[in-house]
């Protein structure tokens, strides 16, 4: 069992709706973070969040609009996408940015876009 | 961070141990190496991460070469649900933000034979 837990599991969605991914741990940790992954290909940084501050974006598009409402707290807001944004999204967290602690990681939501 | 180079593949029989290599010749001095490893379907696992010392824990061995430009994972006596991709990845420590993202290779894909 991972202790990030995101919500939904699955997704569905058609290319004008407007939905969003949940992560939350309750680890205390200061960092949290939101990659990508392709089927056979392996994750992608999207976005870096410490001490609920944005502090990485890896030029993602902006219908992928991340929030952290608080420390235990990530959405990952989503509007407008397109089949090829179709993949597992990952959230993951650890202590802080310069914490040589490792990042754990949630099991991911799995997002199909119709 | 400094970039790794694995195998595509590899094959173990159960029970035996497995040994993962992974080449990071690049790598600085303040860079960890961190081993990953994901499931079919899962989020990574944390398994184990060092930066010049041996380390073990309850899951694996990291032996890291003493010009740490190399090292390898050992998983004492594999099991079928050690299959998985093994990621290895070098990660530095930034003090009050900066990049912090992890970066994945292609990694491993380990199959245990029973």
């Amino acid at each position: 069992d991972t202790e990030v837990t995101q919500t939904p599991k699955h997704l569905v969605m058609g290319m004008t709706n407007k939905k969003s991914l949940k992560c939350e741990q309750h680890m205390g940790h200061r960092a949290m973070y939101w990659y990508k992954q392709k089927a056979k290909k392996p994750p992608e940084l999207m976005f870096v969040y410490s001490y609920e501050k944005l502090s990485i974006n890896e030029s993602v598009p902006s219908r992928f609009s991340p929030e952290c409402p608080n420390s235990s707290l990530l959405n990952l807001h989503l509007h407008a996408l397109q089949p090829e944004d179709s993949a597992l999204y990952l959230c993951a967290s650890n202590l802080g940015i310069g914490s040589n602690q490792p990042q754990h990681f949630g099991d991911g939501t799995r997002l199909s876009i119709l | 961070d400094a970039k790794t180079t694995q195998p595509t593949s590899m094959d173990c029989a159960e029970g035996r141990a497995a040994n993962l290599p992974c080449n990071h010749s690049t790598i600085s001095g303040n860079e960890y190496v961190y081993w990953y490893r994901q499931i079919h379907s899962q989020g990574p696992q944390y398994i184990i991460h060092g930066l010049k010392n041996n380390e073990t824990n309850e899951m694996a061995s990291l032996i890291i070469t003493e010009d740490r430009k190399s090292s390898t994972l050992i998983l004492p006596h594999a099991t079928l649900r050690d299959t998985a991709v093994y990621y290895c990845i070098v990660r530095a420590m930034y003090s009050g933000g900066g990049a912090d993202g992890l970066t994945f290779g292609k990694g491993t894909h380990l199959i245990i034979q029973p």
